[in-house]
């Protein structure tokens, strides 16, 4: 099985500033990686899938980078509403796994 | 658009079976390019994959948690535009928030949609 872990587990921040967020598989998932959203009290939105496609209506400040085991999920500037916890998940092969989550808070 | 919704008891006796359903809208089950799954949220914690079915029948299960696997049991029911999940013998540790999600059956395997999540809880 295919462990992701995502550092750091939580980030201080102010809006407009960039965001960086790192995602390591202990194995090569190729590109087989996605990223999510969740805010409190709701579902998961899918923002990247395959590594580095935005996902449809999801605005063009979040970009998605990376292939084997180093991904990256980066955020130009922060708007307000961007604060919330975010998710890697891979699919090498059965089973899926997500990754534990960096939170993104408010400084 | 397809909207997926949750339904299912928020409360569950422990040593019971949990069982969910998720009822598809705007869309059909029947299209090899999908599966359908289920992801649980434990209070406070991440996400856990539980488990995916294609249409087609084939399904798989996580055997990162090997109590929760040897209890899933995932179908879908194309007629009736839903698919279901059972969880048997559950405890306190079942106790989650569950959303049912609609995945691409290629590259990632991302999730796209999601159903807005059914909380459980596994008490006496």
């Amino acid at each position: 099985e295919i462990v992701l872990t995502q550092s750091p587990a939580t980030l201080s921040l102010s809006p407009g500033e960039r965001v960086t967020l790192s995602c390591r598989a202990s194995q090569n998932v190729l590109t087989y990686l996605a990223w999510y959203q969740q805010k409190p009290g709701q579902a998961p939105r899918l923002l990247i899938y395959d590594a580095s496609n935005r996902a449809t209506g999801v605005p063009a400040r979040f970009s998605g980078s990376g292939s084997g085991t180093d991904f990256t999920l980066t955020i130009s500037s922060l708007e307000p509403e961007d604060f919330a916890v975010y998710f890697c998940q891979q699919r090498d092969n059965w089973p899926l796994t997500f990754g534990g989550g960096t939170k993104v808070e408010i400084k | 658009q397809l909207q997926l919704q949750e339904s299912g008891p928020g409360l569950v006796k422990p040593s019971e079976t949990l069982s969910l359903s998720c009822g598809v809208s705007g869309g059909s089950l029947s299209s090899s390019s999908f599966y359908w799954g289920w992801i649980r949220q434990s209070p406070g914690k991440g996400l856990e994959w539980i488990g995916s079915s294609y249409y087609s029948g084939s399904t798989y299960y996580t055997y990162d948690n090997p109590s929760l696997k040897s209890r899933v049991v995932i179908s879908v029911d194309t007629s009736k535009t839903r698919f279901s999940l059972k969880l048997s013998s559950v405890t306190a540790a079942d106790t989650a928030v569950y959303y049912c999600v609609r995945g691409h059956a290629r590259g990632s395997y991302h999730m796209d949609v999601w159903g807005k999540g059914t909380t459980v809880t596994v008490s006496s």
